[in-house]
């Protein structure tokens, strides 16, 4: 899985209660993303960022947030969980200045299931 | 926006038979067209990718994208399936073209079963 850790793997959780999810690369890339991956719709981006302490928003980021304080971590806090977080949370990495700087690299997932 | 199509949710082949995931895209500017693979339980796996240059493209495990201007497609295809390539595949699109351009959209994924 490229040198991307995530960690939990899994998590359960109640409803209305911070998250923190973490993702850790070894690679030293420049970019790092967050996707949540459900049934019937695929991977969806949630936040990406372009550098430390540079993060935007992606398609579906509403109720979650982000920080990158360094190159090699990237984390997704849900501030209150929902049910309809429940999910499998996918990081993923790509670099610049390389013939594979256009390819996003995925870890192994979060399974997250909020009760 | 950019959007990716995948028209069949499942696909079932004979293992030997050539296998035809198909792939149809919506971008405003020039595509990055990529296709990736999921197992049970895994993360995805990256297959291959098109850019720019040849329209038939070569990837990882004997797997072939080719890209096509006029019908916006990029379909994943292998000569003879094999009982191992059933999984869950993706493919996804980048619209190369200022903010945001960093955004892969995915389509929804096909679910290949190949048949013993």
């Amino acid at each position: 899985d490229a040198g991307i850790t995530q960690s939990p793997r899994h998590k359960v959780t109640e409803t209305g209660t911070p998250v923190t999810l973490r993702c850790h690369q070894t690679e030293n890339h420049r970019y790092m993303y967050w996707y949540r991956q459900d049934p019937g719709h695929g991977l969806r981006l949630i936040h990406y960022s372009y550098g430390v302490k540079d993060t935007d928003k992606g398609e579906v980021s509403d109720g979650y947030s982000v920080s990158r304080s360094k190159t090699e971590d990237f984390l997704l806090t849900l501030e209150s969980a929902t049910s309809s977080q429940t999910s499998v949370y996918f990081c993923a990495i790509s670099d610049t200045g390389t013939s594979e700087w256009e390819t996003q690299y995925f870890g192994p997932g979060t399974r997250l299931l909020v009760l | 926006a950019q959007s990716v199509a995948q028209p069949e949710d499942q696909v079932n082949v004979a293992e030997g038979n050539p296998l035809t995931v198909k792939c149809t895209y919506s971008v405003s500017g020039n595509p990055y067209l990529f296709w990736y693979v999921q197992y049970p339980n895994r993360g995805l796996q990256f297959l291959l990718k098109y850019i720019t240059g040849d329209n038939l493209v070569k990837g990882s495990y004997g797997f072939e994208a080719e890209f096509n201007k006029s019908q916006t497609s990029f379909h994943l295809k292998k000569p003879s399936a094999l009982v191992s390539d059933s999984a869950l595949y993706f493919c996804a699109v980048r619209d190369f073209s200022g903010a945001g351009s960093y955004q892969l959209t995915f389509g929804k994924g096909t679910k290949l079963s190949v048949i013993p």
